[in-house]
């Protein structure tokens, strides 16, 4: 089984300041891991996606993310937020073996960025 | 390529009515799923399909039917639609579920479905 929390369901930075949202995941077998960002009235753009190999992960428009397994964590972190980023985040989730094809959501972060 | 697509943008049913919603892929793509999302729980699997003639359940499969008979398309089918259904549903798909091949999933621009 696999499962994915994200700490916060809203977040509020200012234009400039260090984004940071939360993500904390559970998984049986190596997980892989992604970032999705979703604009008012529109589905699901990739951020970046975690596989094998480095930890650290860069992704579209400035957002980097961090798996770090000892913390079951990959949370997703841009240094200057820009008014653009405002929109819902979604952490997922999905494992090997039969459960490689299914993503399992967190429950988003919607992300508010203040001029 | 257009992509992943969806139709209809928007629907509005009364409680029993059926209806289906459209899914296609341009992509040449595997897999292919179907979720909800509601405010505060993300997005749930209701159904996926790794393939034509291959379909299984997700999470939240309840009162919801698909089938693939063709590898580009993948509908879903409300078939005594109620008010708990009232949601937007997102279609995805992926190029394949065996790793090490690649397997992010591209999402549709989503159907808002309401039910009276």
């Amino acid at each position: 089984a696999q499962s994915v929390t994200q700490l916060g369901s809203h977040v509020s930075v200012s234009e400039g300041a260090l984004v940071l949202l939360r993500c904390n995941y559970s998984s049986s077998v190596p997980p892989y891991l992604f970032w999705y960002v979703q604009y008012p009235n529109q589905g699901l753009q990739l951020l970046l996606k975690y596989t094998t190999g480095a930890t650290l992960v860069k992704g579209i428009n400035g957002f980097e993310a961090e798996f770090k397994k000892s913390e079951t964590s990959f949370h997703l972190t841009k240094p200057s937020a820009h008014m653009s980023d405002a929109a819902e985040y979604f952490c997922a989730v999905s494992g090997g073996g039969t459960s490689y094809g299914k993503l399992t959501f967190g429950q988003g972060t919607i992300l508010t960025v203040h001029p | 390529n257009a992509g992943v697509t969806q139709t209809p943008k928007f629907q509005v049913l009364k409680t029993g009515q059926s209806m289906t919603l459209q899914c296609a892929q341009d992509m040449n793509h595997e897999y292919m799923s179907w979720y909800r999302q509601d405010p505060g729980m993300g997005l749930r699997l209701i159904h996926y399909s790794v393939g034509a003639g291959i379909t299984d359940q997700g999470e939240v499969p309840n009162g919801y039917n698909v089938s693939r008979s063709t590898t580009e398309d993948f509908p879903l089918r409300l078939l005594s639609a109620a008010p708990s259904q009232t949601s937007v549903y997102f279609c995805a798909s992926s190029y394949s579920i065996t790793p090490p091949v690649e397997n992010t999933q591209y999402f549709g621009p989503g159907t808002r479905l309401t039910v009276l």
